[in-house]
Formats: C-alpha cells, sequence, structure tokens
C-alpha cells in the first residue's frame, strides 16, 4: 500500500546537536511539507516542496533545513539555531498542480524532545 | 489572503449527543475544502473534502456541507461515540499547492 513513512516516531536530542527527521512517500506525489505543531496547537508550516531540487521556506523556516534529492524523500534538520525544537513534527504530501481536489496525505509524526 | 477560522475548543460531549463544529473561510478564488482528525500520538487523516460549492462531503457519519454564501464548512455528526474523541482540522486548499490549516478542535466524547 502507498504511503508516507516518518521515522523515527521518538528521537531524543541534546542542545547543541543537529538531527534530522526522515520523511519518505511512495505515492508518486510532487509535493511535500514539514509541520510543526506544539501541545494545543494548530499547524505551522515549516518548509516546503513542490518538485525535486526545489523547496521554500513556509512561516517558521528559521533553525531547519531541508534537501529535495528525490522525489520520494523529504528530510528535515533541526539545527542547534532553533531555539524551541521540542514538538511534534509532521510531514505531508500531495499531488501537484493539477490535484487541486485531494488533500494531503500525512504521516504519523515524530515526536522531537531536546534533554 | 486564504486562512481558516476554527470553532474554539475544548468541546465536550455525553455519548450519541449531536456534534458541530464551525469553521468559516477567506479565500480568493474558489477553494476545496476539507476536514481532517487527528487522533492522540498520530498524524491527521482526511475524514471528509468538498470541491465545490453546495457540495456535502461525509465519512463515518460526519457531514460537512460547502457553503459560499456563508464561507462555511460546518462539521456535523448527529450520534458522537466515545471513539470520536481526537482534534478535527478545518483545512481549505487554494489555487495553489498549499493548505490553510483551522487552529484544531479538540473533542472529548464520554460515556
Amino acid at each position: 500500500d502507498g504511503g508516507i513513512t516518518q521515522s523515527p516516531k521518538y528521537l531524543f536530542r541534546k542542545e547543541g546537536q543537529n538531527v534530522t527527521l526522515s520523511c519518505e512517500q511512495n505515492l508518486n506525489h510532487d509535493a511535500m511539507y514539514w509541520y510543526r505543531q506544539d501541545p494545543g496547537q494548530g499547524l505551522r508550516l515549516i518548509y516546503y516542496s513542490q518538485i525535486v531540487n526545489d523547496f521554500q521556506k513556509g512561516d517558521i523556516a528559521e533553525g531547519y533545513s531541508v534537501s529535495r534529492e528525490k522525489k520520494e524523500s523529504f528530510p528535515l534538520t533541526v539545527t542547534s539555531a532553533q531555539k524551541n525544537p521540542t514538538a511534534f513534527y509532521l510531514c505531508a504530501s500531495s499531488m501537484g498542480q493539477g490535484g487541486a481536489n485531494y488533500g494531503y496525505t500525512f504521516g504519523s509524526g515524530t515526536r522531537l524532545t531536546v534533554v | 489572503g486564504n486562512s481558516v477560522t476554527q470553532m474554539e475548543g475544548p468541546v465536550t460531549l455525553s455519548e450519541e449527543a449531536f456534534l458541530t463544529i464551525n469553521c468559516t473561510y477567506t479565500a480568493t478564488g474558489y477553494p476545496s475544502l476539507f476536514w481532517y482528525v487527528q487522533y492522540p500520538g498520530e498524524g491527521l487523516q482526511l475524514l471528509l473534502k468538498a470541491t465545490k460549492a453546495d457540495d456535502k462531503g461525509s465519512n463515518k457519519g460526519f457531514e460537512a456541507t460547502y457553503r459560499k454564501e456563508t464561507t462555511s464548512f460546518h462539521l456535523e455528526k448527529g450520534s458522537v461515540q466515545v471513539s470520536d474523541s481526537a482534534v478535527y482540522f478545518c483545512a481549505l486548499r487554494g489555487t495553489g499547492n498549499q493548505f490553510y490549516f483551522g487552529t484544531g478542535t479538540s473533542l472529548t466524547v464520554i460515556p
């Protein structure tokens, strides 16, 4: 079955360390997204990519970096510059411009905790 | 610009009660509208959608009608169950690929 896989489910990081969250999809979707969710809050867009080798900053990109070298993969690196990285991170994918009637498909999330 | 305003929570209901979660939107053009559900510790799952005015999306007993005249997409269910306890997000997708989400409404159903 097609889907979107995030790993790991739980991640612990020491202050000052970079950490990379994995997101892989086998849906042949063009676009991929990273969101951050804090307790009791909505989703905030970090980065998105509509095509391989291209990505754009979302609303809260500072302290994060991404790459899109393959259509299937969109890893997110949380750098030491991110002041408050403890959160639940969600990856999503969607069809491209022709898929306006289709929703996002979400991964199951990665909970990152800074210790 | 595009935005979604969603009913503040949390909402607590008894089993078999009627549920309404309000959602209104602002958009340029004619967006598609969605409701997502998030169970504790999980990602979001698509619950239902509507792609044009007067469309009704439905799934698992939940319904929402795309009302262009009131720019609304309220979620309803006639009889909630304990298993419906989750956070519900209203969202729109405009002419681009980006989604705009509401802040989410937490629903707790008690036996």
